[in-house]
């Protein structure tokens, strides 16, 4: 399967706790991009990375966030002190910059609940 | 105001039928435009990206009209399997980052 890939796929945690998930992208996309979706809500953006570089941040994106791509490839997601508000399916998009309509390809997700 | 905004529905269809769908964005400079399907508690696939020309892909037709700032979504003989959430989705030129922007999705049930 060469689409993109998230792990874990599904997360319990207790509040407070921290999380991480990882994204792997489509191997040749230079952008990765992090998006969470609640029940009945279409998907919002978070940040996204060109490369190893973190170009972008959403007001959605707590202290508690953080995120990083430290090789270009793949990234992570780390959720601190986590609250029952943070429950919700974290998505992992990529994208090729050279394609002038950015077309993004989404992983299955990571579904966190947080009790 | 919601920056892309959708009809929720349900829109419940026989098989067979055409069924429509609608989206207004709020942003007049925006760039590009797609429709994602999104079947329950899986991602969001890309279905079609939406030109400024229209375009036509199988049974499904996407148009966008710039000046009323609308963007369409046509389903001709549909099919047990078309049933989903449909997303329509904006990228704000506005936005350096080409981060999309989602509608709450139109929710579609295709009945026998």
């Amino acid at each position: 399967d060469t689409g993109v890939s998230q792990d874990p796929r599904h997360k319990i945690t207790k509040r407070g706790q921290n999380v991480t998930f990882r994204c792997d992208p489509i191997s040749e996309h230079n952008r990765l991009y992090w998006y969470r979706q609640t029940l009945g809500q279409g998907p919002e953006f978070l940040t996204y990375f060109q490369n190893e570089a973190q170009l972008e941040k959403s007001r959605l994106l707590s202290d508690r966030f953080s995120a990083e791509r430290p090789k270009g490839s793949f990234s992570t997601l780390e959720i601190q002190r986590t609250e029952q508000g943070d429950s919700a399916m974290y998505l992992c998009a990529s994208s090729l910059v050279y394609n002038a309509y950015n077309e993004q390809f989404f992983g299955p997700g990571t579904r966190l609940t947080v009790l | 105001r919601k920056e892309v905004e959708q009809d929720p529905g349900p829109f419940n269809v026989p098989e067979g039928a055409t069924v429509a769908f609608n989206c207004t964005y709020s942003n007049s400079a925006s760039q590009s435009f797609f429709w994602y399907r999104q079947d329950c508690r899986k991602e969001p696939k890309l279905l079609m990206s939406v030109y400024s020309s229209g375009n036509e892909d199988g049974r499904f037709t996407a148009q966008l009209n710039r000046a009323s700032q609308y963007i369409s979504l046509l389903i001709r003989d549909s099919k047990l399997s078309d049933s989903a959430t449909y997303l329509c989705v904006v990228n704000p030129i506005s936005n350096a980052g080409n981060m999309l922007t989602f509608g709450g999705g139109t929710r579609l049930m295709v009945k026998p």
